[in-house]
């Protein structure tokens, strides 16, 4: 199985700041990776699909790369909606995987 | 507008079984693969299962092989879970979710549903 090993596990920031997480998967994947953000109490939402390709609707503050086995969801001018927790997910094969998700916290 | 809607979850007791369904709108259900996602009380997300989309082949995760089965039927736009032999660690909200896109291997989701909740407990 692939493992997803995503960090940190949490991270505290400003209003405005630049967040970046980071996912690496134990073997090539492709660049078949996704970032889903998840509201409490709410389903996960898509952001971006294919390491960099960003979904429909989303804010351009979002964006993805990779390089390699490592992937990176970076947030530009956090905004107040975008605390919440972030998940990488290996799309590349059965059985599907994701990592251990990042909370997102006002500083 | 693109919908799953979930149900079926409840409270069961160790070793009893439960079948979750899923009704899709708003798209051609036929065409797409589908796969449950859970997730435990305060946990991360794991995927549960998957079958594409005739509903013929499937997959699932070590966790639940051998006790879960999934299965499509696309006259009735539904998607099934059925759980049988359940353990208290299957306890967790459980989502249907669809692929963005019909391409064969495209395995990241959206719509998500709204989820069901399974507790198994005595």
């Amino acid at each position: 199985d692939i493992q997803m090993t995503q960090s940190p596990s949490s991270v505290s920031a400003s209003l405005g700041d630049r967040v970046t997480i980071t996912c690496r998967a134990s073997q090539d994947i492709s660049s078949k990776l996704a970032w889903y953000q998840q509201k409490p109490g709410k389903a996960p939402n898509l952001l971006i699909y294919a390491a960099s390709s960003l979904q429909s609707g989303v804010p351009s503050r979002f964006s993805g790369s990779a390089s390699g086995t490592e992937f990176t969801l970076t947030i530009n001018s956090l905004q107040p909606e975008d605390f919440a927790i972030y998940y990488c997910q290996q799309a590349n094969s059965f059985p599907l995987t994701f990592g251990g998700g990042t909370k997102v916290e006002i500083k | 507008e693109v919908q799953l809607l979930e149900s079926g979850g409840g409270l069961v007791q160790p070793g009893g079984s439960l079948r979750l369904s899923c009704v899709g709108s708003g798209f051609t259900f036929s065409s797409y693969a589908m796969s449950w996602v859970r997730q435990a009380p305060g946990k991360g997300l794991e995927w549960v299962s998957a079958t594409g989309s005739g509903g013929v082949d499937t997959h699932y995760a070590d966790s639940v092989q051998g006790r879960f089965t999934i299965s499509k039927d696309n006259s009735r736009n539904t998607l099934y879970l059925q759980m049988n032999s359940l353990r208290a660690e299957d306890t967790a909200i459980y989502y249907c979710v669809r692929p963005l896109v019909t391409a064969a291997h495209t395995r990241w989701f959206d719509p998500w549903g709204q989820g069901t909740l399974v507790t198994v407990s005595s």
